[in-house]
């Protein structure tokens, strides 16, 4: 059983739509975490939520962080192809663990 | 600044042959790990250090052996290559070690991965 399921696994939208993407649990974290990895290169990076009801907007990207901190999505406006990519979050678990997500993969078409 | 370089960037081997997969950070950071990235599956944590000389494992350290005798050096060791071991290896650091309860304050740099292959 993965710790952090994320849905859709793969998604593929004409550019200029919306998408939300999902990272679910049944364990409390005390932050999540989201990268973006591209193909050939380690992920990176994007934004770390910490509080339970949390927005984080990055440009045309927006995280939200779930209430009860179980959760997080990631929502993207007007999908660019720049946005292509694997989407993972990540939180911890046990003493140093960080676990990361079973990933979206996110193809956009111009 | 080089970040977190790995080598090599491909590798092939024979089942029962072993090899040593190199990481390096020039940061001066405490934390470091081993990944792997299968199909579906994500990344999953090999071994993890948060300093030199202290090493432990993570979600799938079998076949895996590791030592941080330095703070820049993270050396991932497969003692006997079987094909279960064919993924993409990442290395990663953080100023600080990431503390259960804690909230997370700090990137994790990614290297850019090696692409292994056990025949």
């Amino acid at each position: 059983t993965q710790l952090l399921e994320q849905s859709p696994q793969f998604l593929s939208i004409q550019e200029g739509e919306n998408l939300t993407v999902y990272c679910n649990s049944s364990s409390v974290f005390s932050s999540l975490q989201w990268y973006r990895q591209e193909p050939g290169e380690g992920p990176v990076l994007l934004v770390t939520v910490v509080t339970g009801g949390e927005v984080k907007k990055l440009k045309r990207l927006t995280f939200q962080f779930g209430d009860a901190r179980k959760d997080s999505s990631l929502h993207i406006t007007a999908a660019q192809p720049g946005d292509t990519g694997l989407y993972l979050c990540a939180g911890l678990e046990g003493a140093n663990n960080l676990f990361f997500g079973t990933g979206t993969r996110l193809t956009v078409i111009p | 600044n080089a970040g977190v370089t790995q080598t090599p960037k491909f590798q092939v081997l024979k089942t029962g042959q072993s090899m040593t997969l190199q990481c390096a950070q020039d940061m001066n950071h405490e934390y470091m790990s081993w990944y792997r990235q299968d199909p579906g599956m994500g990344l999953r944590l090999i071994h993890y250090s948060v300093g030199a000389g202290i090493t432990d494992q993570g979600e799938v350290p079998n076949g895996y052996n590791v030592s941080r005798s330095t703070t820049e050096d993270f050396p991932l060791r497969l003692l006997s290559a079987a094909p279960s071991q064919t993924s993409v290896y990442f290395c990663a650091s953080s100023s600080s070690v990431p503390t259960y309860g804690v909230p997370l304050t700090d990137t994790q740099y990614f290297g850019p991965g090696t692409r292994l292959t056990v025949l």
